[in-house]
């Protein structure tokens, strides 16, 4: 079936340094979202990419759908404090856009100030 | 704030027990999606409604339910719950469920923490 897989599991870097997550699926997704997801609560949409080789940003994020549309990176520059806690790709389940979604299992960022 | 809000925030049930869960979608949402994310996981598609139907399940067996309210509220009810169902249960208001991921996009709420002992 449909899986996501994410990499660095985890990460603990420096305030200030830039920082850079992948995700890859065995199968072809037409659409890659990235969330944040704080302690206590739940996931929040970071940024979605809609179109192979396409580059969004929002902010000091920057997220690419991979041309082979199986992967999608994210990207954090000038890492401050509060960029801590888990960031999930996520893609839609099944065929079509239909909302129903597969997450990643996820990569935990630690910042030290 | 997502305008999605669960309830409870947290529950203790023992093993055997049935549980309800509650959600209230954004305003304006008639579809709602549950998600159950176990310690360290990423969240995993439990069954959606749209229209007061159920739209869709995952990889859950039937013990999993749900209903959703004319008001396009939801419910999530676990019967006989196993040990293996400790999780934060997550809810998803969105627009629809046809057309592009764009008019679809998922507000999550908090979750519910459960614990079965």
């Amino acid at each position: 079936g449909q899986q996501l897989n994410q990499s660095p599991q985890s990460m603990f870097i420096q305030e200030g340094e830039d920082v850079s997550m992948n995700c890859t699926s065995s199968s072809i997704f037409n659409t890659w979202l990235w969330y944040k997801q704080d302690p206590g609560e739940g996931p929040v949409l970071l940024i979605a990419l809609y179109k192979a080789g396409e580059l969004t940003s929002n902010g000091r994020l920057t997220a690419q759908f991979g041309t082979t549309r199986k992967d999608s990176f994210l990207n954090i520059s000038a890492s401050i404090p509060s960029d801590v806690g888990i960031y999930f790709c996520a893609g839609p389940h099944g065929s079509g856009n239909t909302g129903k979604l597969i997450f990643g299992q996820g990569t935990t960022l630690q910042v030290k100030p | 704030e997502t305008g999605v809000t669960q309830s409870p925030t947290h529950l203790i049930k023992t093993r055997g027990q049935q549980v309800t869960l509650r959600c209230s979608s954004q305003s304006g949402h008639n579809t709602v999606s549950w998600y159950q994310q176990a310690l360290g996981q990423g969240p995993q598609f439990i069954f959606q409604y749209y229209r007061e139907e159920e739209n869709g399940r995952g990889n859950f067996p039937p013990r999993f339910s749900g209903l959703q309210f004319p008001n396009y509220s939801s419910e999530l009810n676990v019967n006989a719950l196993e040990l293996d169902d400790s999780a934060l249960y997550l809810c998803a208001s969105s627009t629809g469920t046809s057309g592009p991921l764009t008019k679809n996009i998922q507000y999550f709420g908090a979750g519910t923490r459960l614990s079965v002992l």
